[in-house]
C-alpha cells in the first residue's frame, strides 16, 4: 500500500492555465506538507497543515493555494501558472509536527508549464 | 535563519568502499535535530539517518553513520559497504523546535550531492 500518494505524477500544462496537485496519506498521520524541488534538485517547503489548520506558509505567491479537506488530504491549487512554476512538487506527512518526527514523502509531481 | 550546506555537488566510489558525504549547517539554536535523506532516480525520498542535537553519541544506521561535531556545526554521512543501490541523491536537512518546544515540522534542505557507487 502506498503510504503518501499523489496525483498526477506528471502534468504538463500551458502558462495561464489553473491547475490541482493531490495528495493522500494513509498513515494516519496529523501533519502534511508541501515541498517545491526546482530544476537545481533543491528542495524547500511551501506549506505545512496540522489538524486541518495551516501552520506554515513560507513566501510563496498567492495563485498557489493549498487546501485540506481532511488530515488525510493535502491538494494544491496553483493559478495562472507560470513558466517559473516549472518544477517536482512533492507532498509528506508526518505524525505531529515536532522538529525530530519523520517526514514520508510522496513520488513528486513533475509539473511542466509550456 | 538557518542555512544547510553541502560542498560536494557529485561523488563517485567503488562497490564496496567507503564514502563520506559533508555537511554544515548554520544556526543559532541549541537543540535542533539533522536529517540525511535519499532520493534515488525514482525521485522517491527516504529518510536515511537523523541526529539529535542533544545526543553527543553519533546515529548509525546499519552501514550508514553519522560524524556530528556540533561545534563545528558540521553533519557528514559515512556510507560503509557501498552498494549499487545506494546510488542517489543525498540531501542533509536541518529542523527546530520553536520557543514553545515544538516545531512545525520544516525542514531546510541542502543543495544535495548526488553519489553515483560503481561496480
Amino acid at each position: 500500500d502506498t503510504a503518501v500518494s499523489q496525483t498526477p505524477k506528471y502534468l504538463v500544462t500551458q502558462m495561464g492555465n489553473d491547475k490541482s496537485i493531490k495528495c493522500e496519506q494513509n498513515l494516519g498521520h496529523d501533519t502534511m506538507y508541501w515541498y517545491k524541488q526546482d530544476s537545481k534538485k533543491f528542495l524547500k517547503i511551501m506549506f505545512s497543515y496540522n489538524n486541518k489548520e495551516l501552520i506554515i506558509n513560507e513566501t510563496v505567491p498567492n495563485r498557489f493555494s493549498p487546501k485540506s479537506p481532511d488530515k488525510a488530504h493535502l491538494n494544491l491549487h496553483i493559478n495562472s501558472l507560470e513558466l517559473g512554476d516549472s518544477a517536482v512538487y512533492f507532498c509528506a506527512s508526518s505524525q505531529g509536527r515536532t522538529a525530530n518526527n519523520e517526514q514520508f514523502f510522496g513520488p513528486g509531481t513533475r509539473l511542466t508549464v509550456l | 535563519a538557518q542555512t544547510v550546506t553541502q560542498s560536494q555537488p557529485e561523488m563517485s566510489v567503488q562497490e564496496a568502499e567507503t564514502v563520506t558525504l559533508s555537511c554544515t549547517y548554520d544556526t543559532s539554536e541549541n537543540n535542533y535535530y539533522l536529517f540525511w535523506y535519499k532520493q534515488p532516480p525514482s525521485r522517491q525520498m527516504i529518510l536515511v539517518i537523523r541526529q539529535e542535537a542533544y545526543k553527543q553519541q553519533n546515529a548509525t544506521e546499519n552501514r550508514f553513520s553519522v560524524n556530528f561535531q556540533k561545534a563545528a556545526k558540521s553533519f557528514s554521512l559515512k556510507i560503509s559497504d557501498s552498494q549499487l543501490g545506494d546510488t542517489a541523491m543525498y540531501f542533509c536537512a536541518f529542523s527546530h523546535p520553536n520557543a514553545g518546544g515544538t516545531s512545525y515540522g520544516k525542514l531546510t534542505f541542502g543543495q544535495g550531492t548526488i553519489l553515483t557507487v560503481h561496480p
